[in-house]
């Protein structure tokens, strides 16, 4: 099984729909992230976590937010999709003991679709 | 603030050839560099990375890059490509007092020919 778990993998949607990822691990890890991937732009910081209490804004927060439930569980939602979330989305976890150092451990990545 | 450039979003070499992938990086304090790879239908995985000491730095399946401070660059290498490297390859920066917020590239997509 994955570390780094995330559902659904695949995800089409109507405007104005809301839509919730998941992602849970089993890594042991404190900090989660989720990540936004478009062709051409690379991976763009949406929310991140240093633990349970610690939530922050990432670069393009707007339109989306983020529930941790528990330190293996990191959901992002969608209140309201609208078409130009489109995109490959990514949970990834790291070790707050390897701070800068430590890498980032990706999931599989959600596919969503919003028509 | 912290950035980095990938220059070439696709780049073709023949199976056998130098693989050259260029990332040159801009960051206000010493920077911790990645080099990440994502194979189709697959998460980013970690190549390599540099944080302090050595310069020339190895990671997996051949892989290594030279951290450059004159240059800012970060450039990763492969003295001979095999079939198996055809991925997405990305470049990522992140500094001090980031935590691991990493700052990607926008991606170089390499693709090996026979």
């Amino acid at each position: 099984d994955a570390d780094v778990t995330q559902t659904p993998r695949n995800r089409i949607t109507k405007t104005g729909k809301r839509i919730m990822l998941e992602c849970s691990q089993t890594k042991g890890h404190d900090r989660m992230y989720w990540y936004r991937q478009d062709p051409g732009l690379g991976l763009q910081l949406i929310y991140y976590s240093f633990d349970v209490k610690d939530i922050n804004k990432g670069e393009i927060s707007d339109g989306y937010s983020v529930s941790r439930q528990a330190q293996a569980k990191f959901s992002l939602s969608l209140e309201s999709a609208i078409p130009n979330q489109t995109a490959l989305y990514f949970c990834a976890t790291s070790d707050s003991r390897f701070s800068n150092t430590g890498e980032l451990f990706f999931g599989e990545g959600s596919r969503l679709t919003v028509l | 603030a912290q950035s980095v450039t990938q220059l070439g979003s696709h780049v073709s070499v023949s199976e056998g050839a130098l693989v050259l992938l260029r990332c040159n990086y801009s960051s206000s304090v010493p920077p911790y560099l990645f080099w990440y790879v994502q194979y189709p239908n697959q998460g980013l995985q970690l190549l390599l990375k540099y944080t302090t000491g050595a310069t020339l730095v190895k990671g997996i399946n051949g892989f290594e890059a030279e951290f450059k401070k004159s240059e800012t660059s970060f450039h990763l290498t492969k003295p001979s490509a095999h079939m198996s490297d055809a991925a997405e390859y990305f470049c990522a920066v992140s500094g001090a007092g980031g935590g691991n917020k990493l700052t990607f590239g926008t991606g170089t997509q390499l693709k090996v020919e026979l």
